[in-house]
């Protein structure tokens, strides 16, 4: 099944201590991103990657960094979380020619 | 740079209802267009998309898009609202060649009620 995943699913920090979130895709899509959804906010980018060890920053770049080793792997790292970083974080991937995207099930991430 | 206008935030509608979701872009150049929907604690699942062709998309559930390029605009529409249909729903623009980021509007909130 054609799908893209994310682990964990629900996490709760604290300040400071470094976590990363994975998201994995089987769909050979060379495009990913990442997403954070806060309400009344909608949907805004962190970072993107148009391809492997290709990788730009998106609208919201600050606190986070993504590696694109792989093709099927997108890792979202925060370095030391902050309590503004309490979000619910989706990863997508897409692929040419039109790149409509397919999105994982979502990371609620709560730092406290 | 792109950017997307969803005009309401939060509608109520009764059940058999008849829905219109408003969404206008800003784009320079030619555009795919997206509606996705959010489920409560669910994940974005697409709902309809415009790449070419006849502007008026017909998509899941139901729902239809229609694509006017004077207005810059992609409406949503649904003749008949029901209860399942509560949800988050979110417009969504790239530019043709793909090679852009996809960028979201802020979403609409819909809540039919009995």
């Amino acid at each position: 099944e054609a799908q893209v995943t994310q682990n964990p699913r629900y996490l709760i920090t604290v300040t400071g201590k470094k976590l990363t979130v994975t998201c994995s895709q089987n769909m050979n899509h060379e495009y990913m991103s990442w997403y954070r959804q806060d309400p009344g906010l909608g949907l805004r980018q962190i970072y993107y990657s148009m391809n492997v060890e290709v990788t730009d920053k998106g609208d919201v770049p600050e606190g986070y960094k993504v590696s694109r080793k792989e093709k099927r792997n997108f890792p979202l790292i925060l370095e030391s979380p902050s309590p503004n970083q309490t979000s619910l974080y989706f990863c997508a991937s897409s692929s040419p020619p039109n790149y409509e995207q397919y999105f994982g099930p979502g990371t609620r991430l709560t730092v406290t | 740079a792109q950017s997307v206008s969803q005009h309401n935030h939060h509608v109520i509608l009764s059940e058999a209802a008849s829905l219109e979701l408003g969404c206008n872009y800003s784009y320079g150049g030619t555009v795919n267009l997206f509606w996705y929907v959010q489920y409560p604690g669910q994940h974005l699942q697409l709902l309809l998309k415009y790449f070419s062709g006849d502007p008026l998309v017909k998509g899941i559930k139901g729902f239809e898009a229609e694509f006017i390029k004077s207005k810059f605009s992609f409406n949503l529409r649904k003749p008949s609202v029901q209860w399942s249909d509560t949800a988050e729903y979110f417009c969504a623009v790239n530019s043709y060649s793909g090679n852009t980021p996809l960028v979201f509007g802020k979403g609409t909130r819909l809540s039919v009620i009995a």
